[in-house]
């Protein structure tokens, strides 16, 4: 079945800890995306690639990188400099303007 | 900057009765609006997505319509059951394959 898998589904890192999260997707979808909920919000953009090799930052992009080295995966790092890291993240694919498809997200906790 | 609002925050109705979800957007060049299911701890479950050529789309139980010209859509859910009980977000997308923005979601329970 073709679909978009995050893994792992819930991580525990220390503060001060870099931490990648993985997204892979098997739908052959250019565009991919990463949010994240905080609980009782919706979805805000960190980050977003059109097309390999390529991406743009999101509305809160800081504390955060990527990198689009194939299309099928899209790892999002979750590095040090981010103050609030612990949250859902959720990551999408789509392709033109068919309908976004969802992973079914990976809930990370720093203490 | 896009902003997208949903009321209400959270709605709870009778198995059965019919209701309708409400969805507003700032910015009317939007190039597709989609609903969205959320059950807890879940990823996003797509329901229905309305090209901005359109101005409704349906799905069994489900439909949504889109007035750009007033920033608004809706999603009418007939029948309701225990089943339907989720979070409803609808998100707005600006360009083809471009970023989308998100509302806070509507919670629904639907009570036996």
């Amino acid at each position: 079945d073709g679909g978009i898998t995050q893994s792992p589904k819930y991580l525990f890192r220390k503060e001060g800890q870099n931490v990648t999260l993985s997204c892979e997707q098997n739908l052959n979808h250019d565009a991919m995306y990463w949010y994240r909920q905080d609980p009782g919000q919706g979805l805000r953009l960190i980050y977003y690639s059109q097309i390999v090799n390529d991406f743009q930052k999101g509305d809160i992009a800081e504390g955060y990188s990527v990198s689009r080295e194939k299309k099928e995966s899209f790892p999002l790092t979750v590095t040090s400099a981010q103050k609030n890291p612990t949250a859902f993240y959720l990551c999408a694919s789509r392709q033109g303007n068919s309908p976004l498809h969802f992973g079914n997200g990976t809930r990370l906790t720093v203490t | 900057k896009q902003e997208v609002t949903q009321i209400p925050a959270a709605l709870s109705v009778p198995e059965g009765e019919n209701l309708v979800l409400n969805c507003s957007f700032t910015d009317s060049a939007i190039y597709n609006l989609q609903w969205f299911r959320q059950d807890p701890g879940k990823g996003l479950t797509s329901l229905l997505l309305i090209q901005s050529s359109q101005r409704e789309q349906t799905s069994g139980r489900l439909n949504a319509s889109l007035d750009k010209s007033s920033g608004r859509s809706t999603l009418y859910i007939a029948a309701s059951q225990p089943g339907d009980s989720a979070t409803y977000l609808c998100a707005v997308s600006s360009t083809n394959a471009g970023k989308s923005t998100f509302g806070d979601g509507t919670t629904l329970t639907v009570k036996p």
